[in-house]
């Protein structure tokens, strides 16, 4: 079982609407996860993290959080097609050798 | 971008030729990674620096070798490079005790 794991896509939505990605993870010790969005040719970028079970809301951002289950998702309200993208979902694993592991991401594409 | 710079931002070289790629930060971060992105595999972590002269492997360090005498710079070296280390290459810092920020990254073409 890979460590992290992302549905490749690609995931369209029309513009406008919620775009959901989810991001599933093997290691119950991780404690805290990561959203990257990664344009094509460049580099990670850091849009959302979490650590505590819930939702966690930045603008039209909202990563939800379920240790139990082992399931982070990232929501993208009113999407835009600037929200086009590679979204990367990444894990840091605390108390063991404390790295962050990435899933493969997902790409998203928004249909204007 | 958190004062991260590579160099160089791209380069071709020959099968067998070393390589050394550099990571310049300005922020005095104490933790430092080198990463590779290739397509199928997402971003696999190399190598780690936490601290001066303190570096440790990642999950593909093989045919790779780092170093870090300054807190600023971290690099990275191919001592013979091989077709499979054709890659985009990042450095990320750590930025206080959870955030890790990305490089501009290095597309790196072995012939």
């Amino acid at each position: 079982q890979k460590e992290v794991e992302q549905n490749s896509g690609p995931l369209s939505v029309p513009e406008g609407a919620i775009a959901s990605l989810n991001c599933t993870y093997s290691d119950r010790g991780s404690q805290s996860f990561f959203w990257y969005r990664q344009y094509s040719g460049k580099s990670p970028e850091l849009i959302m993290f979490i650590y505590s079970n819930g939702d966690k809301e930045d603008g039209r951002f909202t990563a939800q959080l379920n240790k139990a289950s082992q399931y982070v998702s990232l929501l993208i309200r009113d999407s835009q097609p600037s929200d086009s993208a590679t979204y990367l979902c990444a894990v840091r694993r605390v108390n063991r050798d404390d790295k962050i592991i990435f899933g493969k991401g997902t790409r998203l594409h928004i249909l204007p | 971008d958190a004062g991260i710079t590579q160099s160089p931002r791209h380069k071709v070289t020959e099968t067998g030729t070393p390589v050394t790629l550099r990571c310049h930060q300005t922020e005095n971060h104490r933790y430092m990674y080198w990463y590779r992105q290739d397509p199928g595999h997402g971003l696999r972590l190399i190598h780690y620096s936490y601290g001066v002269k303190d570096t440790d492997k990642g999950e593909v360090s093989d045919g790779y070798s780092v170093s870090r005498s300054k807190t600023e710079d971290f690099l990275l070296t191919l001592e013979s490079a091989t077709s499979s280390q054709t890659s985009v290459y990042f450095c990320a810092i750590r930025s206080g005790s959870i955030e890790q920020f990305f490089g501009p990254g290095t597309r790196l073409t072995v012939l």
